[in-house]
């Protein structure tokens, strides 16, 4: 099963609001990531989790927040978000981060409307 | 910095009309380069890993190549289902260890015509 799942489908958020994207995978996969993908580009990374710590942080803004709970289990909680950060928004896993058999399976994302 | 290029921006294509699509990469040492499909509105759909030149891999109408410089995706005889966005990305190494970032190419958005 190469299966990631995201909720909510579609979400719409007023620029004062607190919501949280969910995301969630039953590979064993160590590594978990968050992209962003605005209309006609590719997916742009945000955070990587490796073994539930946080690697990378691709100087994201702070109302971005992510969280990992559990191996399987990735979170990104938004507040006071700006109308240009809607767009789709993509949680991937992989075994592990950078090492060989690193493809990253992505789940269907969320998407995000910013009003 | 790594860089990867895909070609052409956009393929329209007759049903059963073969034809390649292009993926250049300048990297500081390649780790992996991936192919994914991407619907609207959809995630990335994994199809093929390369690690190194020379290898190829095949998926029913699909096959990828690579070598040192780039990598190819064939599509022989599409089908109207394969219309899609085909993206391209590496793993490469940074200071010894790549910790998971991929490197995409901007896509190529295939239409192929019944």
């Amino acid at each position: 099963d190469t299966e990631v799942t995201q909720t909510p489908k579609h979400l719409v958020m007023g620029m004062t609001n607190k919501k949280s994207l969910k995301c969630e995978q039953h590979m064993g996969h160590r590594a978990m990531y968050w992209y962003k993908q605005k209309a006609k580009k590719p997916p742009e990374l945000m955070f990587v989790y490796s073994y539930e710590k946080l690697s990378i942080n691709e100087s994201v803004p702070s109302r971005f927040s992510p969280e990992c709970p559990n191996s399987s289990l990735l979170n990104l909680h938004l507040h006071a978000l700006q109308p240009e950060d809607s767009a789709l928004y993509l949680c991937a896993s992989s075994h592990i981060a950078g090492g060989g058999y690193n493809e990253q399976f992505f789940g269907p994302g969320t998407r995000l409307t910013v009003l | 910095e790594d860089q990867v290029t895909q070609s052409p921006e956009a393929l329209r294509l007759q049903e059963g009309e073969s034809s390649s699509l292009n993926c250049s990469y300048t990297v500081s040492g390649l780790r992996g380069l991936f192919w994914y499909r991407q619907d609207p509105g959809k995630g990335p759909e994994f199809l093929f890993t390369l690690y190194s030149a020379g290898e190829e891999k095949e998926k029913e109408r699909l096959k990828a190549t690579l070598t040192k410089k780039e990598s190819f995706l064939h599509i022989t005889a599409p089908k109207p289902e394969d219309s899609a966005t085909y993206l391209c990305a590496v793993l490469a190494n940074a200071g010894g260890t790549s910790y998971g970032k991929l490197t995409f190419g901007q896509g190529t958005i295939l239409t192929v015509h019944p």
